[in-house]
């Protein structure tokens, strides 16, 4: 089956440090990768995706690359901001893998301080 | 435009009481989801809504939990005779097509509390 992991959080950062969230999937087929944010007392929004082997989506000055032969798409950014505090997760979409729901990571909690 | 709408926003309910939860998609996508988020579970997908096709009810942890969609809109998240490990929040997403490249769209999901 489908499955991502990501890495455990708390993360905490003082603020125009470099951020690096690893996330690893398994999947049947070819699937498409996300990274969702929450911040706190919000739903989940779309922060970037990408489609296939070496995509690179971003947005917002996040950036992550669809690595087929790591199977990784690990999130970055150079310069984070107070405001970037938030819940992180990694998800896939497989086709292949039974349906389109979405595979979540457990999610990677973000603190980023002045 | 406007986003993916569910209510109530939060909901408290007796165990062994019964719960509706709603929701309305964007307007347009024909692909809906329920997901449960919960402390000890994480992001859960519970049901999958593609058109006019049977739903995929894979995820529907017990025969307790049901799920329609009215006219291919609106979508009814049942929970019968609740049970406290039910609390969670539940949150329903849409697409504009049910194929895995496109990205689902969340509501701020409903907020529900045993007692």
């Amino acid at each position: 089956g489908n499955s991502v992991t990501q890495m455990e959080g708390p993360v905490t950062l003082s603020e125009e440090a470099f951020l690096t969230i690893n996330c690893t999937y398994t999947a049947t087929g070819y699937p498409s990768l996300f990274w969702y944010v929450q911040y706190p007392g919000e739903g989940l929004q779309l922060l970037l995706k990408a489609t296939k082997a070496d995509d690179k989506g971003s947005n917002k000055g996040f950036e992550a690359t669809y690595r087929k032969e790591t199977t990784s798409f690990h999130l970055e950014k150079g310069s984070v901001q107070v405001s970037d505090s938030a819940v992180y997760f990694c998800a896939l979409s497989d086709i292949t893998g039974g349906g389109n729901k979405l595979t979540f990571g457990t999610g990677t909690q973000l603190k980023v301080e002045l | 435009g406007a986003g993916v709408s569910q209510s109530p926003s939060n909901k408290v309910t007796e165990k062994g009481k019964d719960v509706e939860l709603r929701c309305d998609p964007i307007s347009g996508h024909t692909a809906l989801y329920w997901y449960r988020q919960s402390l000890g579970q994480g992001l859960e997908f519970l049901i999958y809504f593609q058109g006019n096709s049977a739903p995929d009810k894979s995820g529907l942890p017990s025969d307790r939990f049901s799920a329609e969609r009215t006219g291919g809109s609106v979508s009814t998240l049942t929970i019968q005779r609740t049970q406290q490990e039910d609390s969670a929040v539940y949150l329903c997403a849409s697409s504009l097509q049910g194929v895995s490249n496109q990205p689902q769209h969340f509501g701020d999901g409903t907020r529900l509390s045993i007692l």
